[in-house]
């Protein structure tokens, strides 16, 4: 059974990090691109940013880009968000998920994560 | 960005009745196209894929269609199950984007 578990959310100052991680198992980890998407309360879903298998290919969200890294560490089965300079608008239930397709690294997302809820307030 | 347009944002039908979603986007995804479901409290789960395509352990009742900009989610036979929200995704082109999602309610 695929398994992402998601952890480090909590509540933040704006301007303030967080680091999120996201623990995977029940499946070939080096094979996948693994995501972050995240739902506002009450809202739709935004994809946040993606890495592929490798680690070396990563894509953001415009609304992220330049405060927001992915990363990945295939021994430990894990990626995760650093999230910088936080604003009230990133306050979301953040989600892992895994990509379809393996190897090619793309598809839809048929795995996910209950999600690790991240806001930002004063 | 491809922006996907889901409307109405509320449909309302009986369970047994037939139920058709529509997703547009502003501009050609080939069949890179995919439908989730959620339900209050829960993840979203992955039903279509690439247009057409039944994820795993997805009832028959599912079905999608369409190409290029125009897309359709079919529910043959509603069960009291399938109300929920449905969102329609593309990976054709990066950033990935959603569509903001069609609320599937009992009539």
């Amino acid at each position: 059974e695929v398994l992402l578990v998601e952890s480090g959310g909590g509540l933040v100052n704006p301007g303030g990090s967080l680091r999120l991680s996201c623990v995977a198992s029940g499946f070939t980890f080096t094979s996948y691109t693994v995501n972050w998407v995240r739902q506002s309360p009450g809202r739709g879903l935004e994809w946040v940013s993606s890495v592929k298998s490798s680690g070396s290919d990563t894509y953001y969200a415009d609304s992220v880009k330049g405060r927001f890294t992915i990363s990945r560490d295939n021994g430990k089965n894990s990626i995760y968000l650093q999230m910088n300079s936080l604003m009230a608008d990133d306050t979301a239930l953040y989600y892992c998920t895994r990509a379809r397709i393996a190897v090619a690294g793309t598809g839809e997302f048929d795995s996910w994560g209950r999600g690790t809820l991240v806001t930002v307030s004063s | 960005e491809v922006v996907l347009t889901q409307s109405p944002a509320t449909l309302s039908f009986s369970p047994g009745e037939r139920a058709t979603l529509s997703c547009r986007a502003s501009q050609s995804v080939n069949n890179y196209l995919g439908w989730y479901q959620q339900k209050p409290g829960q993840a979203p789960r992955l039903i279509i894929y690439d247009t057409f395509n039944r994820a795993t352990g997805i009832p028959a009742r599912f079905s999608g269609s369409g190409s290029g900009t125009d897309f359709i989610l079919t529910i043959s036979s509603l069960e009291p199950e399938d109300f929920a929200v449905y969102y329609c995704q593309q990976r054709r082109y990066w950033p990935i984007t959603f569509g903001p999602g069609t609320r599937l309610e009992i009539k």
